[in-house]
């Protein structure tokens, strides 16, 4: 089963706006990290947030942490329609070794 | 291209058909992973490498399955007797110890007709 679910869904917006998802967990965590997946395309990393940290930033992307209510936001600001992927929530669920992948949500970005 | 690749990228196959997939990871990776992923679903972890051991496997992953990484360098994973049920991208991802990004390949698509 996912260790993590992402809200919302799917999600549009217009270019230049900014996108917001948020990230639910179950068990506590070492680390959370945030991927997005172009259709039908492998995963790329885009930023790991540890759980002694509470916000972190790279780029257009700012990553917040509440480990009290095990969830987590990301946000990307001045949104391009190359924004446009799926967004998953990964957590190793204290392991260090396995990682669980929330559900994703689905940013659509019009020009 | 993150340096991990997979092979095929598509693989069609009748039910009950025994296929095998191979996964290059980043040479310098020790570590590498399995990956199960369903439409709208998130990656679904089957099974873990550390060199050539493998130290972790779900439940999820029947007695059909079965994954090696000889030398501690590429992987195979087969599916033996293959199900609908089995239909989905499987992807594969490595990494180094003490960093937990993931580089994912491209993945291998499964349909089993």
């Amino acid at each position: 089963s996912q260790q993590g679910e992402e809200d919302p869904q799917a999600l549009s917006i217009q270019e230049g706006e900014n996108a917001t998802m948020n990230c639910s967990y179950k068990t506590s965590i070492n680390n959370l990290q945030w991927y997005r997946q172009n259709s039908g395309r492998g995963l790329v990393h885009l930023i790991l947030i540890r759980s002694n940290e509470r916000e972190k930033h790279s780029g257009r992307l700012r990553v917040t942490l509440d480990t009290s209510k095990k969830s987590s936001s990301l946000l990307i600001t001045a949104s391009r329609a190359a924004d446009t992927a799926s967004y998953f929530c990964a957590t190793d669920a204290g392991t260090g070794n396995q990682f669980y992948f929330g559900t994703g949500t689905s940013l659509t970005v019009i020009p | 291209d993150t340096g991990v690749s997979q092979d095929p990228r598509h693989k069609i196959t009748k039910r009950g058909q025994n296929v095998t997939f191979r996964c290059d990871p980043i040479s310098e990776h020790n570590r590498l992973y399995w990956y199960r992923q369903t439409l709208g679903q998130g990656p679904e972890f089957l099974t873990y490498f550390q060199n050539e051991a493998q130290l972790e496997k779900s439940r999820l992953l029947s007695d059909r399955f079965s994954a090696e990484r000889p030398k501690g360098s590429f992987s195979t994973l087969e599916i033996q007797r293959t199900e609908q049920g089995d239909s989905a991208m499987y992807l594969c991802a490595s990494r180094t110890g003490g960093v937990d990004e993931q580089y994912f390949g491209p993945g291998t698509r499964l349909t089993v007709t």
